[in-house]
């Protein structure tokens, strides 16, 4: 059963659109949810990560928009570029707990 | 900067044999991960460890050990390699409490 549900699998996006990916959880002790960006032969990377006390949080031209009602969350990357394309995972964790749910991953194309 | 290495980026072993991967991390964190990375199915933790000689199972652990001798130093065994763990493995780091994990960039495991 997986914690974190991600989608799409995959995105493809045109050059200076926005790519929106979003994830679902049921576990309301998740307290912090970070998005990771990965590219070929790279490890994953920390990109923005967001905790429940707000509902937005935006690093340049990503943003994470966080609704706790719903228990969503969901990155844009507005003017999406080709240096974008990637693998995007979103993840939960529990405070005082050192482990993560990490969910199943986006491929994001971006078109030049 | 933040380094987590893995020792080997290609690995070829045989069915039966015994593995070991490898991970260093430079941070002096308390916490390391090894995952493992397979295509739609996202990152899947298979041991963690919170400080030396401590360790925990995560969500699919058969098949595996680990063991952290020094505090940034964890290793994945494989005890009797089969084919079905061929795979991405995948070490990462983080400090105590609900902090990002840093990640190295991989070991590709092929079991023939």
């Amino acid at each position: 059963q997986q914690q974190v549900k991600q989608s799409p699998q995959s995105l493809i996006v045109q050059k200076g659109g926005i790519s929106i990916i979003n994830c679902a959880y049921e576990n309301t002790a998740f307290d912090y949810f970070p998005w990771y960006q990965q590219f070929p032969g790279k490890g994953p990377a920390l990109l923005i990560a967001i905790r429940p006390d707000v509902s937005e949080k935006k690093e340049g031209r990503f943003t994470i928009s966080f609704n706790k009602s719903a228990k969503q969350f969901s990155l844009h990357i507005m003017d999406s570029q080709p240096g974008d394309s990637a693998t995007y995972f979103c993840a939960a964790s529990i405070r005082n707990f050192n482990k993560f749910y990490f969910g199943s991953g986006t491929k994001l194309n971006v078109k030049p | 900067d933040v380094k987590v290495t893995q020792s080997s980026r290609y690995l070829v072993k045989r069915t039966g044999e015994k593995v070991f991967l490898e991970c260093v991390q430079d941070m002096d964190h308390e916490n390391m991960f090894w995952y493992r990375q397979d295509p739609g199915l996202g990152l899947r933790l298979i041991y963690f460890s919170y400080d030396v000689k401590m360790k925990e199972k995560g969500d699919i652990p058969e098949g595996y050990s680990v063991s952290r001798e020094k505090k940034e130093r964890f290793s994945l065994i494989l005890e009797s390699a089969s084919t079905n763990q061929t795979s991405m493995y995948l070490c990462a780091s983080s400090p105590t409490g609900n902090q990002p994990q840093h990640f190295g960039d991989g070991t590709r495991l092929s079991i023939l």
